[in-house]
């Protein structure tokens, strides 16, 4: 069962637009939620857990329990925001301790 | 950078060789964890390691066998290589396993011909 689903393979914006990438998961229990992005020729690494309630390079994410949703703003893209963006999970369920990445989303910030 | 590596970087392969990748790392986490990254299917949990001899499995483990026999070496297993499991697999290690967040070593590309 696909327990986190990013809709988006390849997202453009122009530079100064707003930005929304989304991430829906399904799973059952609290789980927690995060983004991590890999940016050209670098690892993959953090950006923000909902957690902290942080916001990170200008980026914020809500997790929205209702909509079952953590989706990923920016008010306004900059270049260096052209990265690849996963959205994961971690859980505690009967198999023990789980950690579901999406498939990604490819952004590309326009100048 | 987190201080983690892995080797080797690069690896090409036949069909039915076993294959061992290394994890390497220098923080003294408790937790790491091995991942295969794949087109159309984001990162996966092949198996994880929660403390020396301590491994449980994720989501994708048939064909992997992992060993942690100390804190800083998490080691991942084909035993008899296949095609399918051409990928670019990462280790990754953390402080806790839920919420803590998650380093990532540089990656190592394995082709299986």
């Amino acid at each position: 069962a696909q327990r986190v689903t990013q809709p988006e393979k390849l997202l453009s914006v122009f530079k100064g637009a707003p930005v929304e990438l989304k991430c829906n998961y399904s799973y059952s229990g609290s789980p927690e939620l995060f983004w991590y992005v890999q940016y050209s020729r670098q690892r993959l690494q953090l950006l923000l857990r909902h957690i902290s309630r942080e916001s990170i390079k200008g980026f914020t994410a809500d997790l929205n329990k209702g909509e079952t949703s953590f989706h990923l703003k920016k008010p306004f893209a900059q270049e260096e925001d052209s990265a690849m963006y996963y959205c994961a999970l971690s859980g505690l369920d009967d198999t023990g301790n789980q950690f579901y990445f999406g498939t990604g989303t490819s952004l590309t910030v326009i100048p | 950078d987190a201080g983690i590596t892995q080797s080797p970087r690069h690896k090409v392969t036949e069909t039915g060789t076993p294959v061992t990748l290394r994890c390497h790392q220098t923080e003294n986490h408790r937790y790491m964890y091995w991942y295969r990254q794949d087109p159309g299917h984001g990162l996966r949990l092949i198996h994880y390691s929660y403390g020396v001899k301590d491994t449980d499995k994720g989501e994708v483990s048939d064909g992997y066998s992992v060993s942690r026999s100390k804190t800083e070496d998490f080691l991942l297993t084909l035993e008899s290589a296949t095609s399918s499991q051409t990928s670019v697999y990462f280790c990754a290690i953390s402080g806790r396993p839920s919420t803590d967040t998650q380093y990532f070593g540089p990656g190592t590309r394995l082709t299986v011909l």
